[in-house]
């Protein structure tokens, strides 16, 4: 069945620097989701992916879908500590569920 | 806050035993989805009703079974529980009726079986 590949699984950063993480499918995707959960939360969305090669940005997240529709990331620029969490992609083929990675985990060290 | 209601927030229970979960979704929204959550798992799909109907079935097992009613909250129940069956239980809702709209998630119901 579909799968959706996260990488990194855990990412340990020191405030300002920068974090990256990586979302790969293993069949073409019609559209991609990122989530973000905190700590002890609930997952909540962060913004979808549709296009090929679309890129947007919400202030210091810099979200890609591939050409190929294949694969995603999710780029933070200068880290703070609020951006602490796990950061989960999520995959849908046509009308099938969305399948979810097992999300990066976010430690920002002040 | 989401909008989304689950309730209970915590759950402890024996093996062998039967819970009901709840769930009430946003105002408006008529698809409701279950996932699990377990550290090693990420988040699974489990099932979605739309309007009252299932729309589509995930990794559920036989154990657990699901509706949504008139009023479109909905129940998870979990029986012949298993200690591998600890996990977060996460209800999420969405307006429409495809699987890929945006969905807003509850607090989760933390289900610890001992």
């Amino acid at each position: 069945g579909q799968q959706v590949m996260q990488i990194p699984q855990y990412q340990h950063v020191q405030e300002g620097e920068d974090f990256t993480t990586y979302c790969n499918s293993s069949t073409t995707l019609s559209n991609i989701q990122w989530y973000k959960q905190r700590p002890g939360g609930h997952p909540v969305f962060l913004i979808q992916l549709v296009k090929s090669g679309e890129v947007k940005k919400q202030k210091r997240l810099t979200f890609q879908f591939g050409e190929a529709k294949k694969n995603s990331s999710l780029h933070i620029t200068a880290t703070q500590t609020t951006d602490v969490g796990t950061y989960f992609c999520a995959g849908r083929r046509g009308n099938t569920p969305l399948v979810f990675g097992k999300g990066t985990r976010l430690s920002v060290i002040a | 806050d989401s909008g989304v209601t689950q309730t209970p927030k915590h759950l402890i229970t024996a093996t062998g035993q039967r819970v009901t979960l709840r769930c009430s979704p946003r105002s408006g929204d008529l698809s409701v989805y279950w996932y699990q959550q377990s550290l090693d798992q990420g988040l699974q799909f489990l099932i979605q009703y739309y309007n009252g109907e299932e729309r589509a079935k995930g990794n559920i097992l036989e154990r657990f079974s699901a509706q949504q009613f008139p009023d479109l909250h909905s129940e998870l129940n979990l029986s012949s529980l298993e200690l591998g069956d600890s996990a977060l239980y996460f209800c999420a809702s969405s307006p429409g009726r495809l699987l890929g709209t945006e969905a807003f998630f509850g607090q989760g119901t933390r289900l610890t079986v001992v």
